[in-house]
């Protein structure tokens, strides 16, 4: 499985946008990049996903760099609300449809 | 919606004691996960299921066994609980198809032994 390398934790000002970088450099041409965040006491939710070109949803884009080897999340304005800890993870659309989770990055946004 | 639903929210257990949490979804999904998290740490896959009437090992699977008892239900069972399962367990859905591919969690139960 890919592995995925994240910072442990970044801070950001309430209204700022906010990027959170993902280096995945042993990516496979059928991996498809997923983000989910896990607020506090509560399971994971789902972000948005990527395999190739960048994406926009309601809520965050995704940059996926040319050569797939990392990617970066962007929340456009961060809120209170989005303080969590974010989870990049590759998942294997020929493969068995599992996800392996790293470490995360604990995203603190400050008043 | 009631999505994916764990039951207990809560458990302790003493040392050697058994146990099985529920996992079920109402989304019609075909695979389905169990996790554990520890305290600062992210999520470890247990045991999936990719479809039903199939069951495989994940990253930690010893010390459990898993049923996929039809396409809703997916249970996660402690046969001889320890501490070191001392964790949060959470249970996932997903659709297989490679063109939807978001996962939902539930809430997660709160296992602790003691």
């Amino acid at each position: 499985d890919a592995k995925t390398t994240q910072p442990n934790s970044m801070e950001s000002n309430e209204e700022e946008p906010v990027h959170l970088p993902c280096n995945h450099s042993t990516i496979s041409g059928t991996d498809y990049i997923h983000w989910y965040r896990q607020l506090p006491s509560q399971g994971p939710e789902y972000v948005i996903h990527g395999l190739t070109s960048n994406v926009n949803n309601r809520m965050a884009s995704l940059a996926i760099a040319e050569d797939r080897k990392s990617s970066t999340l962007i929340l456009h304005r961060a809120t209170l609300r989005d303080a969590a800890v974010y989870y990049c993870i590759l998942r294997d659309a020929e493969g068995t449809y599992k996800y392996i989770f790293g470490t995360g990055t604990r995203l603190k946004v400050l008043a | 919606n009631a999505g994916v639903t764990q039951t207990p929210k809560f458990q302790v257990l003493k040392t050697g004691q058994s146990m099985t949490l529920q996992c079920a979804q109402d989304m019609n999904h075909n695979s389905m996960y169990w996790y554990r998290q520890d305290p600062g740490m992210g999520l470890r896959l247990i045991y999936y299921s990719a479809s039903e009437g199939t069951t495989d090992k994940g990253e930690v699977p010893n010390g459990y066994n898993v049923s996929r008892l039809n396409k809703r239900e997916f249970s996660l069972r402690l046969e001889s609980a320890a501490p070191s399962q001392t964790s949060v367990y959470f249970c996932a859905s997903s659709v297989r198809d490679i063109l939807n591919t978001e996962a939902f969690f539930g809430q997660g139960t709160r296992l602790t032994v003691v």
